[in-house]
């Protein structure tokens, strides 16, 4: 199984609203990793995490809060979110946090209302 | 601190043609990696390089690391409209982060 699984595909919500986001994979990572990715932009990283701690976090707003309940899952968290926090949200994972091979799940395509 | 530029920003062919997209670093760099984003798609991994003036070839697509090692590029031989995509190369940044070049989009005419 090399795939990282995100769910939702799609997502839309109030700034009000709070949503989390899911990513999941089974090829034994240990690092997890968050981007965000506008569109015609590369992906931005947000959050590392490394044998399930928190190993970067690049200065991201805390709307965003992300959690790793175990070494297969990651999550992010959104609250009270603006509309220019619209972007595709890419879940990638590796054997080690830095210089490996990345690979990326589907992503989330977010838009805020 | 460390400026890394990606050129072209788009590339436009007639299919058949030759393409390349270059990473240029001002600053040495560990290893780079390549990916390819499809429309609507997610990053792929293609290459890392590692080694100064290592060239890795995968079928039409080949890549080479400078020998300063500050520069990278992936060049593809006679494109097919299966090409079509945003190639990023991702590298280490000065302060330890990893980072992706702004991407070349390349189209391609049937």
């Amino acid at each position: 199984d090399t795939e990282v699984t995100q769910t939702p595909k799609h997502l839309v919500m109030g700034m009000t609203n709070k949503k989390s986001l899911k990513c999941e994979q089974h090829m034994g990572h240990r690092a997890m990793y968050w981007y965000k990715q506008k569109a015609k932009k590369p992906p931005e990283l947000m959050f590392v995490y490394s044998y399930e701690k928190l190993s970067i976090n690049e200065s991201v707003p805390s709307r965003f809060s992300p959690e790793c309940p175990n070494s297969s899952l990651l999550n992010l968290h959104l609250h009270a979110l603006q509309p220019e926090d619209s972007a595709l949200y890419l879940c990638a994972s590796s054997q080690e946090s830095t210089g490996v091979k990345l690979f990326f799940g589907s992503g989330t395509q977010l838009s805020v209302l | 601190g460390q400026q890394v530029m990606q050129i072209p920003q788009y590339q436009h062919v007639q299919e058949g043609e030759d393409f390349t997209t270059y990473c240029n670093s001002s600053t040495t760099l560990s290893n780079i990696q390549w990916y390819k984003q499809r429309p609507g798609g997610h990053p792929v991994f293609l290459i890392q390089l590692v080694k100064s003036g290592e060239v890795k070839k995968q079928k039409r697509l080949t890549f080479q690391f400078g020998e300063a090692k500050k520069n990278s590029s992936l060049h593809i031989t006679a494109t097919q409209t299966t090409d079509v995509g945003t190639y990023f190369c991702y590298y280490g940044g000065s302060q330890g982060n990893l980072i992706f070049g702004k991407g070349t989009k390349l189209s391609v005419k049937p």
